[in-house]
């Protein structure tokens, strides 16, 4: 069990370009979560993913936001054009979906939009 | 909707002393998790300890308890003999039936030697 990995672990990009974060959840997860995480707050959930289903997903998540679980393993978080107020720290979470309820979460991915 | 507040933004305990945080939760929803998360400068979220909603019986972990007051809508943290290492940013969050948390905006708590 490495835990939750995600990728990269920084980006910095220049506004109105298209950035994507990758999330390998822990092997047999079944579900997934993306949450964000602005300075001084706490996380906030955008989406999640049972499998490769995707089966909530908040109002923050516009439409220039777009997540992909294919096949029920990795996932991809891909901002279009981007803004600065999307900088923030973007975090995945699996959990087993046991009767513990746990998340685990990554280590997250700081974007920095300038 | 639901919420959770957690009224003190900042914490701060001599190591070996007791401390308490805060949190205050709203929900519709009868079956419930809450939980409360330890984030590190720089580093990855972990769970520090978790409260079945239809439990009565608080919740202890090592040096961690919580005081869970379910018609106050109340679910405090206790850190008992504090040590360096707990200085972090506390989040206590809210699970209901979607399993999606839902925090409050943290408590960091300082740990003075």
């Amino acid at each position: 069990d490495t835990g939750v990995s995600q990728d990269p672990r920084h980006k910095i990009t220049k506004r109105g370009q298209n950035v994507t974060f990758r999330c390998d959840p822990i092997s047999e997860h079944n579900r997934l979560y993306w949450y964000r995480q602005t300075l001084g707050q706490g996380p906030e959930f955008l989406t999640y993913f049972q499998n490769e289903a995707q089966l909530e997903k908040s109002r923050l998540l516009s439409d220039r936001f777009s997540a992909e679980r294919p096949k029920g393993s990795f996932s991809t978080l891909e901002i279009q054009r981007t803004e600065q107020g999307d900088s923030a720290m973007y975090l995945c979470a699996s959990l087993p979906g046991d009767e513990l309820h746990e998340q685990y979460f990554g280590p997250g991915t700081r974007l920095t939009v300038t | 909707a639901q919420t959770v507040t957690q009224s003190q933004p900042e914490m701060s305990v001599q190591e070996a002393e007791t401390v308490t945080l805060s949190c205050t939760y709203d929900t519709s929803e009868s079956d419930y998790y809450l939980f409360w998360y330890k984030q590190p400068p720089s580093r990855q979220m972990i769970l520090v300890i978790r409260q079945e909603a239809y439990k009565q019986q608080n919740a202890t972990e090592n040096r961690f308890s919580v005081n869970f007051q379910k018609a106050a809508k109340s679910f405090s943290l206790k850190i008992s003999d504090s040590q360096l290492g707990d200085a972090a940013m506390y989040f206590c969050a809210l699970q209901g039936g979607s399993e999606k948390l839902v925090f409050g905006k943290g408590t960091k708590l300082t740990v003075n030697p």
